[in-house]
């Protein structure tokens, strides 16, 4: 069935350093692609998608590719702050998994000061 | 609405006790779906419903589990005669037309 892979955590970084955040996906078909992040004391929150390959997805400075080639959807962004500190959880929908989304084990990232 | 509510918050139950976990989605959101979270770990799929009916249920761990949502709009997740391996955060969420799915902020179950 489809699947979600991401590194694990924690990943902690200085402020203003440059972050990525590893995601590979198992999916038959072509799947949308998502990252979600957790703040502490808060829900679930979208912070980017892409539908197709080739698409970028960004949000507050943060981009990820869909690359089909290499089934990846890797987070980046250029310069961290402290309040990017939360928990981000890459996930995939597609058709064959009945369109119900499903999460990798979530990375916990850590931005210090 | 203004976005996905979910109650209780938290929830102690002694071992054996029945639980019912409320949520109301975002008002015309017809998907609605419930996750489990454990600690440490990212939410895993229960069931989903569009509008009334419940398309999947194929994530319910076991049969001590059931979701209803009788109108469409309000969901209930039950948990009979609780188990100290339920004890996780259970989250629900809509979904828009888009894909992205609008979460609540969850009902965390202690299992004493």
């Amino acid at each position: 069935g489809d699947s979600v892979t991401q590194m694990e955590g924690p990943v902690t970084l200085s402020e203003e350093a440059f972050l990525t955040i590893n995601c590979t996906y198992t999916a038959t078909g072509y799947p949308s692609l998502f990252w979600y992040v957790q703040y502490p004391g808060e829900g679930l929150q979208l912070l980017l998608k892409a539908t197709k390959a080739d698409d970028k997805g960004s949000n507050k400075g943060f981009e990820a590719t869909y690359r089909k080639e290499t089934t990846s959807f890797h987070l980046e962004k250029g310069s961290v702050q402290v309040s990017d500190s939360a928990v981000y959880f890459c996930a995939l929908s597609g058709r064959d998994g009945g369109f119900k989304t499903i999460f990798g084990a979530g990375t916990r990232l850590f931005v210090k000061a | 609405g203004a976005g996905v509510s979910q109650s209780p918050r938290y929830k102690v139950a002694k071992r054996g006790q029945d639980v019912a976990l409320r949520c109301d989605p975002i008002s015309g959101h017809v998907s609605l779906f419930w996750y489990q979270q454990a600690l440490g770990q990212g939410p895993e799929f229960l069931t989903y419903f569009q509008n009334e009916a419940q398309l999947d249920k194929s994530g319910l761990p076991s049969d001590r589990f059931f979701a209803e949502r009788p109108e469409g709009s309000v969901s209930t997740l039950k948990i009979q005669r609780t188990q100290q391996e339920d004890s996780a955060v259970y989250l629900c969420a809509s979904k828009t037309n888009t894909g992205e799915l609008f979460f609540g902020e969850g009902s965390r179950l202690t299992v004493l």
